[in-house]
């Protein structure tokens, strides 16, 4: 696709339930990110991907959290027994990545999370 | 993790003014970036600084990042209802493009 594509745009899960969020970064991007964003707050970040290799995940609340890029493409972030603390936008980002470090990250518009 | 302050956190002018806002680390980037957050949607690159002293501007906007790479600011010209939105810092982790975000600044340019 021409951009980063995320899914659902919108969740409303009851507390205790597991969810899944989508991201499909741009096609070809070696590096892809995954933020949380609580209102009022900057970007969080959570964790990133090289190709399928979860590179640092040191940004994961906890281990409810865990996210997969099996193929190297699509990722799935999947957050189990949902609390109304991980009430949020999730932003997925992707980037030509490979080491270089003059490079952007392009965004989705994000998936907003809403725990009852 | 390396702190990033912006200020101010919000800002209303009125259309046609000049604004600044800063970005302020306790530890020298290594990369820094800014970023365009509109309201309900994805954020926006605006543009990347990684020496000292160096300046970028697209438009109406320019960036600057100060010789000790520990300090940027956004400047927008002559601001205009369309640059509304919240502006984010960025900077890279230690090395490694995984940028770590600034609060934002809520920027509101009134008609």
């Amino acid at each position: 696709g021409a951009g980063v594509s995320q899914s659902p745009r919108y969740k409303v899960t009851k507390r205790g339930q597991d969810v899944a969020l989508r991201c499909d970064p741009i096609s070809g991007h070696v590096s892809l990110y995954w933020y949380r964003q609580a209102l009022g707050q900057g970007p969080e970040f959570l964790t990133y991907f090289n190709y399928e290799a979860q590179q640092d995940k040191s940004g994961l609340p906890n281990d409810r959290f865990s996210a997969e890029r099996p193929e190297g493409s699509i990722s799935t972030l999947t957050i189990q027994r949902t609390e109304q603390r991980d009430s949020a936008m999730y932003r997925c980002a992707s980037s030509p990545g490979g080491g270089a470090l003059n490079t952007e990250a392009f965004f989705g518009q994000g998936t907003r999370l809403t725990v009852v | 993790s390396q702190e990033l302050e912006q200020s101010p956190q919000s800002l209303i002018v009125q259309e046609g003014k000049n604004l600044t806002i800063n970005c302020t680390s306790s530890k020298t980037l290594y990369g820094l970036y800014w970023y365009k957050q509109k309201y309900g949607e994805g954020l926006i690159f605006l543009m990347m600084l990684q020496k000292g002293g160096e300046e970028k501007s697209h438009e109406k906007i320019t960036a600057k990042l100060d010789e000790k790479k520990q300090q940027s600011s956004l400047h927008i010209t002559a601001s205009q209802p369309s640059h509304a939105g919240i502006y984010l810092c960025g900077a890279d982790r230690g090395g490694s493009y995984i940028p770590t975000f600034g609060r934002g600044t809520s920027l509101i340019v009134h008609p």
